[in-house]
């Protein structure tokens, strides 16, 4: 079956624009979670949905980001008025149910960078 | 103090010996530990999960968790050079939800 897939996989933007990044999660999975991971880093958690409820969005950096899964299956992590420190690959992943102890599947990422 | 710690390596061992790879971590309320290996340029992949105290074995990779002393490792036995990657360390916090808290990773690098 078809695993998580993300789109674009590349994204050059110029500094101040807004940017949406698409995560489509493995089908019937029920919790999302995006996370940003910089070079030679391990991912860095932003938010996470369960089902179309954002549950957890501690990790956003600031104000500018924001993500939305409004009918419990594509996500959508939105960064607004974008800056340099913004560039990172974004990985979203996906897993069965919640609870801790399903396994997190990542999909390939979008490479952000912002000029 | 991070939250999970791990040495960025690289670690070199040849092929077909025991790589031994180590994660500490701060919270003791952590309750889930997870080993990914993630290849360069590529996505991290679930290798091991492990919650109770103890070894749990799979194939050639065994876990280790001791969490009075707050340690988790992954062993790798008859290394091979596919095994050459980035191998991160991840926990799950009680009451925190589902989101995984990663270490930096370490890198694996298997000598033919």
């Amino acid at each position: 079956g078809a695993g998580v897939s993300q789109s674009p996989r590349y994204k050059v933007t110029k500094r101040g624009q807004d940017v949406a990044l698409r995560c489509d999660p493995i089908s019937g999975h029920v919790s999302l979670y995006w996370y940003r991971q910089a070079l030679g880093q391990g991912p860095e958690f932003l938010t996470y949905f369960n089902y179309e409820a954002q549950q957890d969005k501690s990790g956003l950096p600031n104000d500018r980001f924001s993500a939305e899964r409004p009918e419990g299956s594509i996500s959508t992590l939105t960064i607004q008025r974008t800056e340099q420190r913004d560039s990172a690959m974004y990985r979203c992943a996906s897993s069965l149910s919640t609870g801790g102890l399903e396994t997190q599947y990542f999909g390939p990422g979008t490479r952000l960078l912002v000029l | 103090q991070k939250e999970v710690e791990q040495n960025s390596g690289p670690l070199s061992v040849p092929e077909g010996a025991i790589a031994s790879l180590n994660c500490t971590y701060s919270d003791r309320g952590s309750q889930s530990f997870f080993w990914y290996r993630q290849y360069s340029g590529k996505s991290p992949e679930l290798i091991m999960s492990i919650y109770s105290n103890g070894d749990k074995e799979d194939g050639r990779f065994t876990a280790q968790l001791n969490k009075a002393s707050q340690y988790v490792s992954l062993l790798i036995r008859d290394s091979q050079p596919s095994d050459s990657a980035t191998y991160l360390c991840a926990v799950i916090v009680s009451g925190s939800g589902d989101k995984l808290t990663f270490g930096t990773g370490t890198r694996l690098a298997v000598r033919p």
